[in-house]
């Protein structure tokens, strides 16, 4: 059972623009929506996290929207840049079954100059 | 911030033979690790959950005698693949919290069995 969908599931975009990543989850008991970037052959790190009790959260160039109602949540990456190139999962989890974080299926963005 | 140390990064295993990697939180006690598990291009996918002292809690489809996981302190937990065949070959991650940053990931162990 796919919690949370994602998409695109791939994305160029050159250098300057704005990356939009977007993510659907189904269970309403997730309070918790991490974005992790991942380059090839490592692990997932951290980016930006919301909680649905705002609806926008932005750190630097990265800025998560989150729609409650809609059960929808996208991540913008402003003035990207090719060092952005990367994978990038949408994630949702909930504090009563131990921090468990359910994952997206990814995007790979590519930036090109 | 929060560390979590994955050993080995990689590794080539006989078929047949088990092959153990480590987890590590560096400067902060795990209250719970999980291990990840990710096929080339594709996202991560649990296979279990484990607390300190406790068995572990293994996802649907996981077979437990298979990938064996001990989290025998606050600051280790290791997955034993048992019986490697070339299917088990993926990426193992794994993942804790309890430190500062929440939720921290290791740099994940690229298994290769020939």
């Amino acid at each position: 059972q796919q919690q949370v969908k994602q998409s695109p599931q791939s994305l160029i975009v050159q250098k300057g623009g704005i990356s939009i990543i977007n993510c659907a989850y189904e269970n309403t008991a997730f309070d918790y929506f991490p974005w992790y970037q991942q380059f090839p052959g490592k692990g997932p790190a951290l980016l930006i996290a919301i909680r649905p009790d705002v609806s926008e959260k932005k750190e630097g160039r990265f800025t998560i929207s989150f729609n409650k109602s809609a059960k929808q949540f996208s991540l913008h990456i402003m003035d990207s840049q090719p060092g952005d190139s990367a994978t990038y999962f949408c994630a949702a989890s909930m504090k009563t079954s131990y921090d468990k974080v359910i994952f997206g299926p990814g995007t790979s963005l590519s930036v090109i100059p | 911030g929060a560390v979590v140390s994955q050993h080995p990064s990689r590794v080539i295993c006989k078929s047949g033979t088990s092959v153990k990697i480590e987890c590590r939180s560096l400067d902060f006690q795990a209250t719970t690790m999980f291990w990840y598990r990710q096929f080339p291009k594709q996202s991560l996918m649990l296979m279990a959950t484990s607390n300190e002292g406790s068995k572990a809690t293994y996802e649907q489809g996981v077979e437990k005698d298979k990938f064996l996981i001990n989290h025998a302190s606050l600051t280790l937990s290791t997955l034993t693949v048992t019986s490697a065949h070339p299917e088990d070959s993926s990426f193992y991650i794994c993942s804790a919290t309890g430190g500062r940053g929440g939720y921290t990931f290791g740099s994940g162990t690229r298994l290769t069995v020939v």
